[in-house]
């Protein structure tokens, strides 16, 4: 019941943006959007996440769209080390808030 | 922040035997959710655990079970141990029950191989 599609892979040149789309179409009106990214031999880590507005942080911004339908994760500068798997997950908050309904995600490959 | 720290990192043990899997909290983190990661897979939700209760299970038999300790630690166990249960096991940690504030803090993992 993961309810977000994200794009298999992504390519990308080092020190260009990138921009990961991911829709979910069914989400509810009290569901946060999540996103976390998976290195290779590593737990995932936290990127960020929102409800409503976009959002920024120190690793990236996320643009969701007015009808919460769909998002986008903006890397403003792709490194090396942002070559990972990354995860758009819906969250109930509350009582589910702990669950993280992973899916496949998207391999983001960055080319020197 | 200490981060969280998970242990051991490999394990190896035979069909039909027990294990047991660690986990420390983030400092000022009072739930912890374990995961079960496939190879090539996404992470999948095995239970949460908030003030030493279980508090949300996903699609995992009895025999995974888990406790949370008043330090917030946390364990998860497994008994009658299958080839299929050969994974990495992820436990994360956050600070709830403040809605939607920031994120789960991962550790590395424990990888599980059955035999």
């Amino acid at each position: 019941d993961a309810k977000t599609t994200q794009p298999n892979s992504m390519e990308s040149n080092e020190e260009e943006p990138v921009h990961l789309p991911c829709n979910h179409s069914t989400i509810s009106g009290t569901d946060y959007i999540h996103w976390y990214r998976q290195l290779p031999s590593q737990g995932p880590e936290y990127v960020i996440h929102g409800l409503t507005s976009n959002v920024n942080n120190r690793m990236a911004s996320l643009a969701i769209a007015e009808d919460r339908k769909s998002s986008t994760l903006i890397l403003h500068r792709a490194t090396l080390r942002d070559a990972a798997v990354y995860y758009c997950i819906r969250n109930a908050g509350g009582t589910s808030y702990g669950k993280l309904t992973f899916g496949q995600g998207t391999i983001l490959t960055v080319h020197p | 922040e200490t981060g969280v720290t998970q242990s051991p990192t490999h394990l190896i043990k035979t069909r039909g035997q027990q294990v047991t899997l660690r986990c420390s909290s983030q400092s000022g983190h009072n739930t912890v959710s374990w995961y079960q990661q496939a190879l090539g897979q996404g992470p999948q939700f095995i239970f949460q655990y908030y003030r030493e209760e279980e508090n949300g299970r996903g699609n995992f038999p009895p025999r995974f079970s888990g406790l949370q300790f008043p330090n917030y630690s946390s364990e998860l166990n497994v008994n009658a141990l299958e080839l299929d249960d050969s994974a990495l096991y992820l436990c994360a940690s956050s600070e709830i029950p403040l809605r939607g504030r920031g994120g789960y803090t991962f550790g590395s993992g424990t990888r599980l191989t059955v035999v």
